[in-house]
């Protein structure tokens, strides 16, 4: 049961442009977001977060919108650079229940910033 | 300060074998929860312990196990390995409050033959 879907796998962008990552979610216990960047044989780091009473978090090149009545995330890389080429991950966590203590995962999207 | 030291990175282990993956968490951090990563799947929640008792628990059979000591140290142990269980394991230590921001290890990619 995937409760945190990234229906892009794959993104492909120009150097200078703008890169959109999105993100859906299901489960309505969950109130923290946050996205992860990954390189092949290194483990995931934390790139950005929002919390559910927001609806915009931005730092530096790196913006998190967050659409709680449509269940949507989204990063914005502006402007994209080809060192962010790389897998992306959204994920989510909340503080009741199962969703306590842990990170529920999209499958990621592969973006690649080309010159 | 030391990262998430995760051993060892890789391992070649036979169908019904079983086999222990080590992580040490940052200095200071009380949390510390596995993942497993493969293509298919994504990133998939195994285990999170925090001051040596296990909190929550993922959707995997009995034969992923795992501990953490009174220096936070933690092991994880599959048995019987099958073909399947080949992935990326991942090790990610937070100081174990909410939300969770973890620091993730690099990894013990598992190759099961």
């Amino acid at each position: 049961d995937q409760q945190v879907k990234q229906n892009s796998p794959s993104l492909s962008v120009q150097e200078g442009r703008i890169s959109i990552l999105n993100c859906d979610y299901t489960n309505s216990m969950f109130d923290y977001f946050l996205w992860y960047k990954k390189y092949p044989a290194e483990g995931p780091t934390f790139l950005i977060s929002i919390s559910s009473i927001k609806d915009k978090n931005e730092d530096g090149r790196f913006t998190v919108f967050l659409n709680k009545s449509a269940k949507h995330l989204s990063l914005h890389i502006v402007p994209s650079q080809p060192g962010d080429s790389a897998v992306y991950f959204c994920a989510a966590s909340g503080n009741r229940g199962s969703t306590l203590g842990r990170l529920y995962f999209g499958r990621g999207t592969q973006l690649t910033v080309w010159p | 300060k030391a990262g998430v030291t995760q051993t060892p990175r890789y391992l070649i282990k036979t169908r019904g074998q079983q086999v222990t993956l080590s992580c040490s968490p940052i200095s200071g951090h009380r949390s510390v929860s596995w993942y497993q990563q493969t293509p298919g799947q994504g990133l998939q929640f195994l285990f999170e312990y925090f001051s040596e008792t296990q909190r929550n628990k993922g959707n995997f059979p009995g034969r992923f196990s795992g501990r953490q000591f009174s220096n936070s140290r933690s092991e994880m142990n599959v048995s019987t390995l099958e073909l399947g269980d080949s992935a990326l394991y991942l090790c990610a230590s937070s100081l174990g409050l909410q939300p969770a921001n973890y620091t993730f290890g690099s990894g013990t990619r598992l190759t099961v033959v």
